[in-house]
């Protein structure tokens, strides 16, 4: 069964440091997302991405985080300057169709990304 | 604002009981609502779905949730629990946008 695929599955980085997490979405799927969860808290939704644009993202997302699709395959998110409050792991989930479709999101296996 | 309220944070259950985690939603119209269970250092796997039509639907790993709109609950069951179903589970909503909000969780433990 296809699936979403991640990597690293464990990023460290320094405090201030930008960091770039990847993601290859299942190939025929169209939406994109990043989710994320802080230990022990639950997921919260980031960013949605569909057809080369930010078609939703939430207050966390601020002017730090970024979105892209480099290529056919890849989706990223990029961190500019991390914080200690970043620390999470970082899901990314992508659909066939977004929004209000029979369609559901189907995640990887995250990246845990540690801020030190 | 669509929300999802998991009211049971950990759940211990016997191998072989039987299973009934609960999920609440707040939302105006009929939501898309979602299992997922995430084992330890893993993502999360889609355990069933409900979009509409028949308010019981059936998933993977033998689960199935019963949608009931007058109590606003999605609630996940399973007749007899296994070892290896012990994980966190995460009920969500999709609603008028492509996000997913997703409830707090329930661990579930399960002794031999």
């Amino acid at each position: 069964e296809p699936e979403v695929t991640q990597t690293p599955s464990h990023q460290v980085t320094q405090m201030g440091q930008e960091v770039i997490l990847r993601c290859v979405p299942i190939s025929n799927h169209l939406y994109f997302y990043w989710y994320r969860q802080i230990l022990g808290q639950k997921v919260e939704f980031l960013v949605s991405f569909y057809n080369n644009e930010i078609s939703e993202k939430s207050e966390i997302f601020d002017d730090q985080f970024s979105v892209e699709r480099p290529d056919g395959s890849n989706f990223t998110l990029k961190i500019r300057s991390t914080k200690l409050e970043d620390s999470a792991m970082y899901f990314c989930a992508s659909s066939e169709n977004g929004g209000r479709s029979n369609q559901p999101q189907h995640f990887g296996d995250g990246t845990r990304l540690s801020i030190l | 604002a669509q929300s999802v309220t998991q009211p049971d944070i950990h759940i211990t259950v016997s191998e072989g009981a039987s299973l009934e985690l609960r999920c609440n939603y707040s939302y105006g119209a009929t939501p898309y609502l979602f299992w997922y269970v995430q084992s330890p250092g893993q993502g999360l796997q889609l355990l069933l779905k409900y979009f509409s039509g028949d308010t019981l639907v059936q998933g993977i790993k033998g689960f199935e949730a019963e949608f009931k709109r007058s109590q606003s609950s999605f609630n996940l069951r399973k007749p007899s629990v296994h070892w290896s179903d012990a994980a966190e589970y995460f009920c969500a909503v999709g609603a008028d946008t492509d996000k997913l909000i997703f409830g707090t969780g329930t661990r579930l433990q399960v002794f031999p």
